[in-house]
């Protein structure tokens, strides 16, 4: 089983719908992190997460340190939004990053 | 505004020929890391520098090799890389850890196709 678990691993949504891509980890962590990768590009990060919660423009992370859960919420979703994300780690102790395996999303237009 | 810069973007080389990859940072940043990603997988850590220390993962094939010459400038060596090795290859910076959770700062990535 991995340290951090993603779902969905796909998602198809239509332009203007609500997102939410869920992960759930098992180790202990300093930091949740969320990453944009578009395809055959780079990582962008778009949020860093030890509590509560954080907001973006259309973007809102969640985290809940007891459950060991944090959700992912796009609003309005928009063609441009296309691409995986992926949630990562940080360990206590350490400042390596340990992946979950990503959720493609794709909105159609 | 460039901040994690990665040369080149695209890089074929042939099987067995020495091959290396460039990174250089505009952020001061203590650390840097290199990753291997394969298609629809997670990036995988083949190692990272704190400083001039190297840190190489347990898993990483003596394949590949780091250099770190300054703060600015990190490079991935691949002395005999096989077909198995190409990869989209990214680099990514952090500021001192010790400091509190530290977010990542990734480059484009260079895609290495092994012919």
């Amino acid at each position: 089983k991995n340290e951090v678990e993603q779902s969905p691993q796909n998602l198809t949504a239509q332009e203007g719908e609500f997102i939410t891509i869920n992960c759930s980890y098992s180790v202990g962590i300093s930091a949740l992190h969320w990453l944009q990768q578009h395809p055959g590009g780079g990582i962008v990060s778009l949020f860093m997460l030890s509590s509560g919660k954080k907001k973006h423009g259309r973007l809102i992370a969640t985290i809940n340190i007891q459950e060991k859960h944090s959700s992912l919420h796009i609003t309005a979703s928009h063609p441009r939004d296309s691409a995986v994300y992926i949630c990562a780690v940080a360990t206590s102790g350490t400042y390596k990053y340990i992946f979950g395996t990503g959720t493609r999303l794709k909105v159609l237009a | 505004d460039a901040m994690v810069i990665q040369n080149p973007r695209y890089q074929v080389t042939q099987f067995g020929k020495p091959v290396t990859l460039s990174c250089s940072q505009t952020l001061n940043h203590n650390v840097m890391y290199w990753y291997q990603q394969k298609s629809s997988q997670a990036p995988k850590l083949l190692f990272h520098y704190y400083d001039k220390d190297f840190n190489n993962e347990a898993d990483t094939p003596d394949n590949f090799q780091s250099r770190r010459p300054n703060t600015s400038f990190c490079f991935l060596d691949i002395r005999s890389p096989g077909l198995g090795d190409a990869a989209m290859y990214l680099c990514a910076t952090s500021s001192l850890p010790g400091q509190g959770p530290e977010t990542q700062y990734f480059g484009p990535g260079t895609r290495l196709l092994v012919l």
